[in-house]
């Protein structure tokens, strides 16, 4: 079954405690990114990945890193949170950068950060 | 630039009454455009597309047509259940972005 995989799916950590989440997928897409969805502003991409080794900046990734050194596996890091980091993310897939064929999401990891 | 917009929410329909939630795009090009349900607790999932001009998507009752000539990609349903209630979410795909709007809510009573 095709699948894009996030862990954990609920966290609450505090202020300053590096974290990463997780992200994993099994249909060899090259293209992958992170979203925060925040009430009223819909989905916002944080970074994405069109290639292993190729990562750029969404529009809102201040606070956040990523890393790409496997074709399926995209984590995100939080290397010090804060509490405007509370939010939903999704991780998300996609054949290639120009497919456009549906992109796949994760079930969700909401973050709560005191 | 690239932007979606959505109509706000909550819409609130009951059972069997028929949904038109609105979405106008603003974009460069030919963009494919996209309509996602988020159910509660769950990630987004495609409920249809449309990759060019008049083209009709559709899926599980739901339509939306591209019209390039006001710019919008209305969803659509006759007869709305339960089971509907959730968060749509229009989306474009110009190149390599995709772009989504809001978000509306649907609730759906008995």
């Amino acid at each position: 079954e095709a699948q894009v995989t996030q862990n954990p799916r609920y966290l609450i950590t505090v202020t300053g405690k590096k974290l990463t989440v997780t992200c994993s997928q099994n249909m060899n897409h090259e293209y992958m990114s992170w979203y925060r969805q925040d009430p009223g502003l819909g989905l916002r991409q944080i970074y994405y990945s069109m290639n292993v080794e190729v990562t750029d900046k969404g529009d809102v990734p201040e606070g956040y890193k990523v890393s790409r050194k496997e074709k399926r596996n995209f984590p995100l890091i939080l290397e010090s949170p804060s509490p405007n980091q509370t939010s939903l993310y999704f991780c998300a897939s996609r054949e290639t950068v120009t497919s456009n064929q549906p992109q796949h999401f994760g079930d969700g990891t909401r973050l709560s950060i005191l | 630039g690239n932007s979606v917009t959505q109509m706000e929410g909550p819409v609130t329909l009951s059972e069997e009454a028929f949904l038109t939630i609105n979405c106008t795009y603003t974009a460069t090009g030919y963009p494919s455009l996209f309509w996602y349900v988020q159910y509660p607790g769950e990630g987004l999932q495609l409920l249809l597309k449309a990759t060019k001009a008049d083209d009709k998507g559709s899926n599980k009752g739901f339509e939306a047509t591209y019209r390039k000539e006001t710019t919008s990609f209305h969803l659509e349903k006759g007869s709305v259940q339960v089971s509907d209630s959730a968060v749509y979410f229009c989306a474009l795909l110009n190149t390599d972005k995709l772009i989504f709007g809001t978000g509306t809510r649907l609730q759906v009573f008995p």
